[in-house]
């Protein structure tokens, strides 16, 4: 079935620092989703992308839509200590199905 | 606030007892979605509704397991004979049902749900 890997699993970098994660599948995406995760609260939508090679910007966060439609990239600038979470990837299982599939997610912790 | 909503928030349960949990989607929003997350795992796909048709379940929803939108509006998600092994954070989330957006859900803050 469809998998989504992401990485790497986690991250400690020191405040201030670029970020980046990536998620790939074996599968080819329509649509990459990018969410993040605070501990005891639901995914919150940080980007979508919609077209292979589309660079989306959200502030500091910009994500790409892999060429091959395999993979997908999420970059964090100039990170700051509320960045701190998990970040997952999701794709729609087929084009018009209502489930989302979920990487395993990024741990991201950020260093003052 | 204007985003999904989940009740309760926290759930302690003892096995063999029925739970309920509630969800009431982005008011606009004509589909509805059940995913769950064990710790250390992204959400699992469980079941989505399409106004009050539901549309898709999971393997993962076994017989215990039922939902419903009776109005198309708020849904339930029940759990009979909990069992430890339903230990986890329940998720919903809300999405237009059309359109280029579609696949965009947007989630409620969960129900995290533990059995003794």
């Amino acid at each position: 079935g469809q998998q989504l890997n992401q990485s790497p699993q986690s991250m400690f970098i020191q405040e201030g620092e670029d970020v980046s994660m990536n998620c790939t599948s074996s599968s080819i995406f329509n649509t990459w989703l990018w969410y993040k995760q605070e501990p005891g609260e639901g995914p919150v939508l940080l980007i979508a992308l919609y077209k292979a090679g589309e660079l989306t910007s959200n502030g500091r966060l910009t994500a790409q839509f892999g060429i091959t439609r395999k993979d997908s990239f999420l970059n964090i600038s100039a990170s700051i200590p509320s960045d701190v979470g998990i970040y997952f990837c999701a794709g729609p299982r087929s084009s018009n199905t209502g489930k989302l599939i979920f990487g395993q997610g990024t741990t991201l912790q950020v260093k003052p | 606030d204007t985003g999904v909503s989940q009740n309760p928030r926290h759930k302690i349960t003892k096995r063999g007892q029925n739970v309920t949990f509630r969800c009431d989607p982005i008011s606009e929003h004509n589909r509805l979605y059940w995913y769950r997350q064990t710790l250390g795992q992204g959400p699992e796909f469980l079941t989505y509704f399409q106004n009050e048709a539901q549309l898709e379940k999971s393997r993962l929803l076994s017989d215990r397991f039922s939902a419903e939108r009776p109005k198309g509006s708020f849904s339930t998600l029940e759990i009979q004979r909990t069992e430890q092994g339903d230990s986890a954070m329940y998720l919903c989330a809300s999405s237009l049902g059309n359109g280029g957006t579609i696949n965009e859900q947007f989630f409620g803050p969960g129900t995290r749900l533990t059995v003794l």
